[in-house]
């Protein structure tokens, strides 16, 4: 166990549909940090977080929305996909950006 | 832009070898560079990590080097085992973003 949890583990959803993912650190982390990883592609930063401040948003379409209402917690909400976002989602944290990050298990979404 | 490469992508060794895989990067302005390792379907679990002042970290079985002015980091498995099969993956951080490569599939057969 890294500390860093994340839920739900496996999410199918249609395009249509509205879902949330939900990341949680225990361990007193300042950044955190949404990742997607696709086969066959490099693990592709997302969004960054320091001290709940966005820092980073990297070309991420608009479809995907974060949300970190502490420092403890980052969200990533879902709606109208496409088949194409069917990926690994990741969520990490580290003390500070920089640092060493710590993962969690991911969420395996699958959009029909 | 920084661009990660690691080689090889792919690697089957028997079980005892020495190992040394590749991870290049373009961009020499970073803060550190780590390497992770990657079990099917999950999540990833830090092995090391070199700050850009450093030369090399070590832990148990795993040596990594950095060489900050080539571009080049190195991680050494000594005496592999088959519970060191995994995606082994390297990233560098530079100014709050970390940039990944493909990664080394490894797997070490009895």
């Amino acid at each position: 166990e890294t500390g860093v949890t994340q839920t739900p583990r496996h999410l199918v959803m249609g395009m249509t549909n509205k879902k949330s993912l939900k990341c949680e650190q225990h361990l007193g982390h300042n950044a955190m940090y949404w990742y997607k990883q696709s086969a066959k592609k490099p693990l592709e930063l997302m969004f960054v977080y320091s001290l709940e401040e966005r820092v980073e948003n990297n070309s991420v379409p608009s479809r995907f929305s974060p949300e970190c209402p502490n420092s403890s917690h980052l969200f990533l909400h879902l709606h109208t996909l496409q088949p194409e976002d069917s990926a690994l989602y990741l969520c990490a944290s580290s003390s500070h950006t920089a640092d060493t990050q710590y993962f969690g298990p991911g969420t395996r979404l699958t959009v029909l | 832009k920084q661009e990660v490469t690691q080689i090889p992508a792919a690697l089957s060794v028997p079980e005892g070898e020495n190992l040394v895989l590749n991870c290049s990067f373009t961009d020499s302005a970073i803060y550190n560079l780590q390497w992770f390792r990657q079990d099917p379907g999950k999540g990833l679990t830090s092995l090391l990590l070199i700050q850009s002042s450093q030369r090399e970290q070590t832990s148990g079985r795993l040596n990594a080097s950095l060489d900050k002015s080539s571009g080049r980091s190195t991680l050494y498995i000594a005496a592999s085992q088959p519970g060191d099969s995994a995606t082994y993956l390297c990233a560098v951080i530079g100014s709050y973003i970390p940039t990944f490569g493909r990664g080394t599939s490894l797997i070490v057969h009895p």
